[in-house]
């Protein structure tokens, strides 16, 4: 079975400060992602990543960078945490696609509130 | 940014009815189209990929059809059980790697 593991569940932090949310995932795969969720808004890409080291912008990647030294590990940062950042944060991985119809499996998601 | 319409926004539906919700893509450049389900406290996790016009899949009570040519996709749900309470999610493949989602269908099967 496909795993993707994210840091936290829930998570609260002061405006200004740095933040980081953390997803593992345990199949080799080369893509990963990271989305956000807000009510009827639907998961909006902010940064997706196809090897090591390589990253593309997605939609909204105002506000945020990310980090992946490894494979297995995709990191999202929040230099300066502020309200509007408050939102579910879901990683995914998926295998690098020649193939049309490879899916991508989801992390349970982290809640994170900016106060 | 591409339009990934979902409709409707939430439903609710008596245990043992059947229901159908609407995908509306972009017609061009069609890679995939994919459906998801996302029940409270899970992951996402995948139902259906679609890629060619005129597709059907199933899987259990839940079907789905694709249009490409039209642009869209209907997800169908026969005999609803209360597990089947969940948010639908439909995504279009733009390109070979990004999904574009729309919003949901917020699926509750009222006992």
């Amino acid at each position: 079975d496909v795993k993707v593991t994210q840091s936290s569940r829930y998570l609260v932090k002061r405006t200004g400060e740095k933040v980081f949310l953390e997803c593992v995932q345990d199949m080799d795969h080369e893509n990963m992602f990271w989305y956000r969720q807000d009510p009827g808004l639907g998961l909006r890409l902010i940064y997706f990543s196809y090897d090591v080291k390589m990253k593309e912008k997605g939609d909204i990647p105002e506000g945020y960078s990310v980090s992946r030294e490894k494979k297995e590990r995709f990191s999202l940062i929040l230099e300066s945490a502020s309200t509007n950042q408050t939102s579910m944060y879901l990683c995914a991985s998926s295998l690098w696609s020649g193939r049309v119809s490879n899916e991508q499996f989801f992390g349970p998601g982290t809640r994170l509130t900016v106060l | 940014i591409l339009n990934v319409e979902q409709s409707p926004q939430s439903l609710h539906v008596q245990e043992g009815d059947s229901t159908n919700f609407t995908c509306s893509f972009p017609s061009s450049n069609f890679y995939a189209l994919h459906w998801y389900r996302w029940e409270t406290a899970k992951s996402p996790e995948a139902l259906f990929v679609m890629t060619l016009n005129g597709d059907e899949k199933k899987k259990g009570r839940i079907s789905a059809t694709l249009n490409t040519k039209e642009g869209y996709s209907y997800l169908y749900i026969k005999g609803s059980q209360p597990e089947d309470s969940a948010t639908y999610l439909c995504a279009f493949r733009q390109g070979a790697q990004k999904l574009v989602f729309g919003q949901g269908t917020r699926l509750t099967i009222n006992p």
